[in-house]
């Protein structure tokens, strides 16, 4: 059973360019997160979705980033017109909603994209 | 402190001690997660403790929670110099899937 696929491991953009990256769950699973990190901190939580549907985004920036998980395929992180403060690495987890509603199931992490704005 | 602050936020032992790391948290909880980091990888999951659990044990890792205090501990015994990583508390907020990250500590074990 493959774990969290994320791609591109490694991702270079110029500021003003767009950055798309992909993430594809644990076989199984129908909510997927993506979180950011930036070098030497923690991971801040972005946005939370299920097939179709976002159900969380409260931290996600209100330009320029938008989510989506569609019915086929996988999860794509989209940012429109990179700026330097964009450069982090950010992560996606799955998880399987076994908990009850509104309770945190474990979460499954791929092993990031780490994105460089020049 | 921010939610999920660990303490210290550095720590260097020599292989076969025993590392104790601490998390604080200010809001209510379903669950507290520990997960390790190693350099420039992603998050390998390593316990979960919910929020009518006081301690679980899994192998050498020795995860105990008191929500009175809001606080819990990560103790990993008889240290290996391949356990040297980052190590986050997640808390898994009361309503809310989304998990929220502590800062980290950064072990290092001397071999």
């Amino acid at each position: 059973n493959a774990g969290v696929m994320q791609n591109p491991r490694h991702l270079v953009r110029r500021r003003g360019q767009e950055a798309r990256l992909r993430c594809s769950p644990m076989k199984g699973h129908s909510h997927v997160y993506w979180y950011r990190q930036l070098p030497e901190e923690g991971l801040k939580f972005m946005v939370y979705l299920q097939k179709e549907n976002i159900i969380d985004e409260s931290g996600m920036p209100k330009e320029r980033f938008s989510a989506e998980f569609p019915k086929e395929g996988p999860s794509i992180l989209r940012i429109q017109q990179v700026v330097r403060g964009d450069s982090a690495a950010y992560f996606c987890a799955s998880s399987s909603p076994t908990a009850s509603s509104g309770s945190t199931d474990t979460q499954y992490f791929g092993p990031g994209t780490r994105l460089t704005v020049l | 402190s921010q939610q999920g602050e660990e303490d210290p936020q550095a720590l260097s032992i020599q292989e076969g001690e025993n590392a104790t790391m601490n998390c604080s948290y200010k809001t209510s909880i379903n669950n507290l997660q520990w997960y390790r980091q190693n350099s420039g990888r992603g998050l390998v999951h390593l316990i979960l403790i919910r929020s009518n659990e006081r301690e679980k044990h899994s192998g050498r890792l020795r995860v105990t929670l008191d929500t009175s205090k809001k606080s819990s501990s990560l103790l990993i015994t008889a240290s290996r110099a391949a356990d040297t990583a980052s190590y986050f508390c997640a808390t898994g907020d009361t309503g809310r899937r989304a998990l929220t990250f502590g800062s980290g500590t950064r072990l290092q074990v001397q071999p």
